[in-house]
């Protein structure tokens, strides 16, 4: 089946440095990946999608300037979490979508636990 | 039991007991439904789908209705195992045009007794 990897698994920073997170998908192509972020004990919440060459598009409350995305292949999109602060520290999770697929389709990685101190 | 409140909604069985759990979405122009199955630090893993001309979907084990007159889905479980301890997420799209944009919904966290 279809596997999407992300790195790392786990990243301890401190307050004010920058993180970058990749997510890969290893054995396809992906146009589009989404990236979702989770507080312990609470469901998955969309920030963005991540087009392959364009820019991405955030959900509402989501700040571009502080979760930058970059989907520069179609196997790797990397989300760069700057100024990092210890309320974002959460697990990141993304998803990849292979060209004309839908719905069902979306794979997902393992997630990232970012912690910041 | 199950309980609700300001922490994950719990449901703990027996194993060997079918497990019943429930989500209650919010758009009734939401037209596809996946249940997924979040183990403790990895990320969601899919189990069976249902669009919204079904009221029921079959498959290993696992049961899905959905009742769109209350918006309600549930996703049962047969002769529950220890390996399904693990925290389960419904999640819905609502129009062909999102292009896979899923929106979870708040999960129930299964926690099966040997």
């Amino acid at each position: 089946g279809a596997v999407v990897s992300q790195h790392p698994s786990w990243v301890i920073c401190k307050s004010g440095t920058s993180v970058k997170i990749e997510c890969r998908s290893l054995d396809f192509q992906a146009t589009t990946m989404f990236w979702y972020r989770q507080f312990p004990k609470q469901s998955l919440m969309l920030m963005a999608t991540s087009n392959e060459g364009s820019k991405a598009t955030y959900e509402q409350g989501v700040e571009k300037d502080k979760f930058l995305i970059n989907h520069a292949s179609l196997t790797l999109s990397t989300l760069t979490v700057t100024s990092a602060h210890p309320e974002d520290s959460s697990f990141y999770i993304c998803s990849a979508l292979p060209p004309g697929a839908v719905y069902n389709e979306q794979f997902f990685g393992p997630g990232t636990r970012l912690t910041v101190l | 039991g199950e309980s609700v409140g300001l922490h994950l909604p719990t449901l703990s069985v027996q194993e060997g007991d079918n497990s019943i759990i429930n989500c209650a979405y919010s758009n009734s122009a939401s037209d596809y439904f996946i249940w997924y199955k979040q183990e403790s630090g990895k990320g969601p893993q899919f189990i069976i789908d249902i669009r919204s001309n079904m009221d029921k979907r079959q498959g290993q084990r696992v049961t899905v209705l959905l009742n769109k007159t209350v918006k309600h889905l549930s996703l049962q479980i047969a002769a529950t195992q220890p390996g399904d301890s693990a925290v389960y997420f419904c999640a819905e799209t609502r129009d062909y045009n999102q292009g896979g944009k899923l929106i979870f919904g708040q999960g129930t966290e299964l926690s099966v007794k040997p």
